[in-house]
């Protein structure tokens, strides 16, 4: 199994662009996560999904962060526009039901 | 919701000696612990995870501890070596699935 797939692994961007974040889950898992990672909060659960539906989305900073799973096995997140503040490292994880979270590579996000 | 603490946020070790870390948590209602190695770059890679119904798990060098009571959980990590080196995060959960994350522990092991 290749893991959980993130892309892209790098993006730079400026200020006020939109950004798109795919993800891939594990083939099989029916949980998805998107978590934000910075020096100053850690790691933070944005959003997750069960079986293609989003359960809690309280942890989305603004209106200007939205995230979709069309099917089973592909995620995005956008932001849109963006800003400095946004730069982090944003990881995808994948989980079956109540069991471990595996975490995709990451992207790692820079807004100029 | 959940509130995870986690100390130290640094510590260094000479090799061979062991290395404690401590989280605790506010909700009584989270029964999932699980704890999350990250090297420098890496994704977060589960290490090892404790449910409310065990008081301790161990595996090789590596043991948890958890008191209900007080509300806390440790990671135990044994004859450490240079390869033990990276960030360690606890998480809390009461569904199993919604982790809360500590704010993470940088471990230093000095060869």
């Amino acid at each position: 199994d290749a893991g959980v797939i993130q892309s892209p692994r790098h993006e730079v961007t400026e200020m006020g662009q939109e950004v798109t974040l795919r993800c891939k889950p594990i083939s099989g898992h029916d949980y998805l996560f998107w978590y934000r990672q910075t020096m100053m909060r850690g790691l933070e659960l944005l959003i997750y999904f069960n079986n293609n539906v989003p359960i809690d989305d309280s942890g989305m900073p603004e209106d200007r962060f939205s995230a979709k799973m069309p099917n089973a096995s592909f995620s995005t997140l956008k932001i849109q526009p963006s800003e400095p503040r946004d730069s982090a490292v944003y990881f995808c994880a994948s989980s079956v039901t109540t069991g471990t979270q595996y975490f995709g590579p990451g992207t790692r996000l820079l807004v100029l | 919701g959940e509130n995870v603490e986690q100390h130290p946020s640094t510590l260094s070790v000479q090799e061979g000696d062991s290395a404690v870390i401590k989280c605790t948590y506010s909700d009584s209602a989270s029964n999932y612990f699980p704890w999350y190695k990250q090297e420098l770059g890496k994704r977060p890679q589960l290490i090892i995870d404790i449910r409310s119904n065990v008081g301790e798990k161990k595996d090789q060098r590596i043991a948890v501890t958890l008191n209900k009571t007080a509300k806390h959980f440790s990671l135990h990590i044994t004859e450490t070596q240079p390869e033990d080196s990276a960030v360690y995060f606890c998480a809390a959960s009461k569904t199993g699935n919604q982790f809360y994350f500590g704010t993470g522990t940088s471990l230093t092991v000095i060869p």
